[in-house]
């Protein structure tokens, strides 16, 4: 049971890249969420899914894009990178809507 | 939109000592509040959570109070010791998160 997988750990973009960032979960949790975490500002939630089929804009879509195929995958799409996308990106997943477990984070430098 | 606020932003105590971190929320609706433990380089981890419908929760060493009247809830650590030494958050959730700004505490030992 490896819970909330994220790839890449790290990752540096120039400006106009594009590049999918990966989540997988093998916990059969129907929530699924991106947050990004930049210093000093907490977490603020990109996009989230509340099962297969299903995705929903949070607080700061702008730039992102998602999809929800399966129950298991939540990959989050950066179309054309931009420096104020440099962040460290979490995603999480939860059975119920509460106790998210998060991933690992992949750290995004956009130059 | 919810809007939560965490004070203090830093937090330094001596180890053995109580440590609190609160945080105030705007949306009545809010029903469920976690915290969470980040320590550097890695994932946030859920240390504790409280229902609108409980007043305070004790996990061991550390406890949760919420006072949904004034809409704000607290984490407190007891009987410090260094590996408490990270950031916390706290969130109010209705339908999604809302996270605080975070916590960085210190443990002097």
């Amino acid at each position: 049971n490896a819970g909330v997988t994220q790839t890449p750990k790290f990752r540096i973009l120039k400006i106009g890249q594009s590049m999918t960032l990966q989540c997988t979960q093998d916990m059969n949790h129907n929530y699924m969420y991106w947050y990004r975490q930049d210093p000093g500002m907490g977490l603020k939630l990109i996009y989230y899914s509340v099962g297969a089929g299903i995705t929903d804009k949070g607080e700061v879509p702008n730039g992102y894009n998602v999809s929800r195929s399966t129950t298991e995958d939540f990959p989050l799409r950066l179309e054309l990178a931009a420096p104020s996308q440099t962040s460290v990106y979490f995603c999480a997943s939860s059975n119920t809507g509460d106790g998210y477990t998060f991933g690992s984070g992949t750290r995004l430098t956009v130059v | 939109g919810e809007n939560v606020e965490q004070h203090p932003s830093t937090l330094s105590v001596q180890e053995g000592d109580s440590a609190v971190i609160k945080c105030t929320y705007s949306d009545s609706a809010s029903n469920y509040f976690p915290w969470y433990k980040q320590e550097l380089g890695k994932r946030p981890q859920l240390i504790i959570d409280i229902r609108s419908n409980v007043g305070e929760k004790k996990d061991q060493r550390i406890a949760v109070t919420l006072n949904k009247t004034a809409k704000h809830f607290s984490l407190h650590i007891t009987e410090t010791q260094p590996e408490d030494s990270a950031v916390y958050f706290c969130a109010a959730s209705r339908n999604q998160f809302y996270f605080g700004t975070g916590t960085s505490l210190t443990v002097i030992p």
